[in-house]
């Protein structure tokens, strides 16, 4: 199975900073099908991007996702308290789908 | 506007069953492909069965094959998992999940979740 490995594990940033997130697949993903999600807590996950970097419908435009092969990236730009949370990646293109373990991004 | 949301979660004790139901309202529900999703704090979130959009074909994780399985009712809206010979491991909250499409498996809509405690 495909392997996901987020990193860093926590990232500690400031409201009004970015954010740059990785996932690394242990091979390459079939499609770029790759998926991230949020997760705040006491809350299910919410998709953000799917197809590796289309947004999903009413994430603002500061979510963005990148990569291709086994190297994805989310970046959140000028960070807002509301998002400070966990977030997965997801691949799809391969089975069995797998999730990556997270990255907590917290406040600095 | 969608909505998903799962019942039958408890507690049950090791070998035993339990059946987990998934009312969808605000789609249409025979459009898409359907899955179940668990987190638990040590393992984060597991893939663990998905259902096509008509119900012909099923998929399961290796950690839960020929143990669980999923069904749905297209007439009903309804996408259900029964889970028999249940381990201390199965112990998660489980999620109902939509697909994005019939055949693309990223999840956008979840429902809330229902816990799940394997335990004597």
């Amino acid at each position: 199975e495909v392997v996901l490995t987020q990193s860093p594990g926590t990232l500690s940033l400031s409201p009004g900073e970015s954010a740059t997130l990785s996932c690394r697949a242990s091979q390459r993903v079939t499609n770029n099908h790759v998926a991230w999600y949020q997760q705040r807590p006491g809350q299910a996950p919410r998709l953000l991007i799917y197809g590796a970097s289309s947004r999903a419908t009413v994430i603002p435009d500061r979510f963005s996702g990148s990569g291709s092969g086994t190297d994805f990236t989310l970046t959140i730009s000028r960070l807002e308290p509301e998002d400070f949370a966990v977030y997965y990646c997801q691949q799809y293109g391969n089975s069995p789908i797998t999730f990556g373990l997270g990255t907590r991004l917290e406040i600095k | 506007e969608v909505q998903l949301l799962e019942s039958g979660g408890g507690l049950v004790q090791p070998g035993g069953s339990l059946r987990l139901s998934c009312a969808a309202s605000g789609l249409t529900f025979s459009n898409y492909a359907m899955t179940w999703v668990r987190q638990t704090p040590g393992k984060g979130l597991e893939w663990v069965s998905a259902i096509t959009s008509t119900g012909i074909n099923t998929y399961y994780a290796d950690s839960v094959r020929g143990r669980f399985t999923i069904s749905r009712d297209n007439s009903e809206n309804t996408l259900s998992l029964q889970m028999s010979s249940l381990r201390a491991e199965d112990t998660a909250v489980y999620y109902c999940v939509k697909a994005g499409s019939a055949w693309s498996y990223f999840f956008d809509f979840w429902g809330p979740g229902t816990l799940v405690t394997v335990s004597s």
